[in-house]
Parts: structure tokens; C-alpha cells; sequence
């Protein structure tokens, strides 16, 4: 069973300051991995999604990696704002599960 | 308006009571899922549908059910409800674009009590 976990569970920056968020999964045998940003009262929205062939993926201020063999993605958030303030969310496409499983998340707090 | 729609976004009820959740989606998408998110949990998957005639279980599908009754209505109902369903309720979509890569789109939500 895929199992997904995140660290730190909360983080709390200064404005201005670059920042990794961690994921790793236990069943290397994955399509794909997102990672999500989740709002207080909203869904969840995608950021980026890595294909199991990739090793990075790059949207404005972020980028994700995917080392598949050791298990591990991590988020980079570089120059962070106070808008970035949100909880993240990683999540893994298991062919054989044909579903994503998720991560607890990191709530981070990004302050002026 | 919003691709993902999820009604209600709140309901408090009493155990027992049947309950039922709605969601609707106007991307076209054949797939579409049911979550639930509890507090320093991640979501989990209670039930999945590729298209009409495919439901599917997921991770914790015991005490709910589901209907899918068109491409962009997929319907979750707790029969009986407990307080232990207290959660936070996701549906998404999602279409698949290449090989198994799929991204899925989520509703704002449903924040369900059981009393």
C-alpha cells in the first residue's frame, strides 16, 4: 500500500526567504506526482505535476523534483510572499491503485 | 462560475439521518472522485468513477454510497450517518491526457457535522 508523507507539517517563514517542502512515498512505482495547494473554505488547486519519466517541473516561483528511485519530491518556493500562505498537498498516481494518494500536508505561513 | 460545484458547502445533521451530497461538473470530464479530509490527515478516496457504468470502491468506502446519474453528476450519500463521518468532503475530476497521467480538479467543498 502507498504511503505518502510530509515534512514539516507546518513552517512558519519571513517574507522574502526561499523554501523547500518535502514529500516521499513508499512504493516507487508511480505515474505521476502533484502537488496541490489547498486554501482555508476552498478546494484544492494543482501547482505542478511531474510525470514519472521527468525530473522537474517549473511554474513562475516554484519547482518541483521527482527523484522516483529513492522515493523523494520536494517544492521550492522561491522569494516567498504572504499570499503564499496555504497548506501544500503532495499526491501520487499508483497505476496499479489507479488512484492518487495523498500526503497530510504542510501548512505554511509565509509573514509580512 | 465554477467548473467544480459541490452542494450543500455546510450541513450539520444527527446520527442516523440519511445524507446526501451532490456534485457537478461542467469540464466534460469522464472521471470523477469522492474524498473526504480529516485534520492532519491527508485526503483520502472513498469512492471513484472512470465513467457511468464504472463505479469504483476506494480506500474507505464502508458507511457511504454513491450514484452517478450522468457524465457531470456524481452523488454521495451516507445512509446512516455517524459521528465519526464528521469531515471535510472533496470531489474532483479529472480526464486522462496522456498515457496514465491524469490532473484532477477539485470542488470548494462540503463541511459535514454529525451531531
Amino acid at each position: 500500500k502507498q504511503e505518502v508523507t510530509q515534512i514539516p507539517a507546518a513552517l512558519s517563514v519571513p517574507e522574502g526567504e526561499n523554501l523547500v517542502l518535502n514529500c516521499s512515498f513508499t512504493d516507487s512505482a508511480i505515474y505521476n506526482l502533484q502537488w496541490f495547494r489547498q486554501d482555508p473554505g476552498k478546494g484544492l488547486t494543482s501547482l505542478l505535476l511531474i510525470q514519472s519519466s521527468q525530473r522537474e517541473q517549473t511554474s513562475g516561483r516554484l519547482n518541483a523534483s521527482l527523484d522516483k528511485s529513492s522515493g523523494r519530491s520536494t517544492l521550492y518556493i522561491a522569494a516567498s510572499q504572504p499570499g503564499d500562505s496555504a497548506t501544500y498537498l503532495c499526491a501520487v498516481w499508483t497505476g496499479s491503485a489507479r488512484q492518487l494518494t495523498f500526503g497530510s500536508g504542510t501548512q505554511l505561513t509565509v509573514l509580512p | 462560475d465554477a467548473d467544480v460545484t459541490q452542494t450543500p458547502r455546510n450541513r450539520i445533521t444527527k446520527t442516523g439521518k440519511r445524507i446526501m451530497l451532490e456534485c457537478s461538473q461542467t469540464k466534460g470530464h469522464d472521471r470523477m472522485y469522492w474524498y473526504r479530509q480529516d485534520p492532519g490527515l491527508g485526503l483520502r478516496l472513498i469512492y471513484y468513477s472512470f465513467d457511468v457504468k464504472d463505479i469504483n470502491k476506494g480506500e474507505i468506502s464502508d458507511g457511504y454510497s454513491v450514484s452517478r446519474q450522468a457524465q457531470a453528476k456524481f452523488s454521495l450519500s451516507l445512509e446512516s450517518a455517524i459521528p465519526n463521518q464528521t469531515a471535510l468532503y472533496f470531489c474532483a475530476t479529472s480526464v486522462i491526457t496522456s498515457g496514465e497521467t491524469d490532473t484532477q480538479y477539485f470542488g470548494p467543498g462540503t463541511r459535514l457535522t454529525v451531531l
